[in-house]
């Protein structure tokens, strides 16, 4: 069954550093999307991306966050300098349609700012 | 602006007892309501959802939710539940074709044997 796929799992760094988060879409996908999870608290919106270019974006995805998909297949998650804050696991997900509502999600990246 | 609340964070329930997860919504617009279920080192699936018709849904491992507009509620329930069923539940809520969600909080149910 065709899945989303996420790497790294686990990422660790240092504050101030840059991380790109990579995520490979079901392949039919043509509407794709990150989320992240704070420990403890909800699942939310970061940002949506169609036709090579953000559809929408939340208050949180500041200048500091990017998103690109450089080629057929990846979609990937850029934080340039990375704060405290950004400690959350990071779910990438993708859609063929927008009318369901029904997002895959892959199985999430952690990342811990030090 | 849309809102989903789940009241309860752990539900801890025995093995085949029944068990109810809440959620509740607040929108202005007409919603799609999820629920979606992440078991441990897993990713977030989807369990079940309601875009019209039947305002009670079904999944294919016994859980089943209601949705109820004058109460603004999305409840999720299953009459007796398994150790398996143990995992993290979300209640989700989306403006129709924009597909993003807003998630609440989730639940853990936690099943013991």
């Amino acid at each position: 069954e065709p899945e989303v796929t996420q790497t790294p799992s686990h990422q660790v760094t240092q504050m101030g550093q840059e991380v790109i988060l990579r995520c490979v879409p079901i392949s039919n996908h043509l509407y794709f999307y990150w989320y992240r999870q704070i420990l403890g608290q909800k699942v939310e919106f970061l940002v949506s991306f169609y036709n090579n270019e953000i559809s929408e974006k939340s208050e949180i995805f500041d200048d500091q966050f990017s998103v690109e998909r450089p080629d057929g297949s990846n979609f990937t998650l850029k934080i340039r300098s990375t704060k405290l804050e950004d400690s959350a696991m990071y779910f990438c997900a993708s859609t063929s349609s927008r009318a369901t509502g029904e997002l895959f999600f892959g199985e999430g990246s952690r990342l811990t700012v030090l | 602006a849309q809102s989903v609340t789940q009241l309860d964070s752990q539900v801890p329930v025995f093995e085949e007892a029944p068990v109810e997860l809440r959620c509740n919504y607040s929108s202005s617009v007409s919603v799609y309501l999820f629920w979606y279920v992440q078991y441990p080192n897993q990713g977030l699936q989807l369990l079940l959802k309601y875009l019209s018709g039947s305002t009670l849904v079904e999944s294919i491992n016994g859980f089943e939710a209601e949705f109820n507009k004058s109460q603004t509620s999305f409840h999720l329930r299953k009459p007796s539940v398994h150790i398996s069923d143990t995992a993290e539940y979300f209640c989700a809520v989306s403006r129709g074709s924009q597909g993003n969600l807003i998630f609440g909080k989730g639940t853990k149910l936690s099943v013991k044997p």
